[in-house]
């Protein structure tokens, strides 16, 4: 089956770094991706990952271990404005001859940046 | 591009009623998606489309229609509602399958009573 798991939710302080971890297991690995999402709003793309290693993208860097189903969201000189939910999507299930695109969710973390 | 556009942006229905879910992208993607959100967890995949003509069920499909006649509309039909179905709804869509993020509408927030 599919499962994708985060922690619900994280707090963290104002300046200060702060990992999300995701691990997942599914059926078909085609890549991993790390939205965000305010309150009330649509998720925006933060990161993807395909291959094993961190990706660097300025205060947000993205994780991946295939072997071990593990990936990991860094966030760096935390801001107010950070103060979001955080959403780790397998993307790769199958389906019939190819790959549709789907991606399979986990539950979001609510991260909340304290001054 | 104005993006993906999603119409009502929140609707209140009454138990047995029906309603259409509008979702426009105007950035000529073959993929679209339909999510539904509950208060406080991940998206779950309602319905998708690889192109026109061409749909497929996603995780909870349960109460739920879509088509797909043209590149740019999708579509999701609610028959016969239900309280299980008050969510906020995301419509998506992207350019090709591998490495492509996702680009969301903002949502519709239904309520059934």
């Amino acid at each position: 089956g599919q499962n994708i798991d985060q922690p619900t939710e994280m707090t963290a302080t104002e300046g200060a770094i702060v990992q999300i971890n995701c691990t997942y297991q599914t059926s078909g690995f085609n890549g991993l991706f790390w939205y965000q999402q305010h309150a009330g709003e649509a998720p925006t793309f933060l990161s993807y990952n395909v291959l094993d290693g961190l990706e660097e993208k300025g205060r947000f860097s993205s994780f991946l271990s295939r072997s071990k189903g593990y990936s990991y969201l860094l966030l760096k000189e935390l801001q107010m404005k950070d103060s979001a939910s955080y959403l780790c999507a397998v993307s790769g299930l199958f389906h019939g001859s190819g790959n549709t695109g789907k991606l399979i969710f986990g539950q979001g973390t609510t991260l909340q940046v304290k001054p | 591009n104005a993006g993906v556009t999603q119409t009502p942006k929140f609707r209140i229905l009454k138990i047995g009623q029906s309603m259409t879910l509008q979702c426009t992208q105007d950035m000529n993607h073959n993929y679209m998606y339909w999510y539904r959100q509950d208060p406080g967890m991940g998206l779950k995949l309602i319905y998708y489309s690889v192109g026109a003509g061409i749909t497929d069920k996603g995780e909870v499909p349960n109460g739920y229609n879509v088509s797909r006649s043209t590149t740019e509309d999708f579509p999701l039909r609610l028959e016969l509602a239900a309280p299980s179905q008050t969510s906020v709804y995301f419509c998506a869509s992207s350019p090709t399958r591998q490495g492509e993020t996702q680009y969301f509408g903002p949502g519709t927030r239904l309520l059934v009573l």
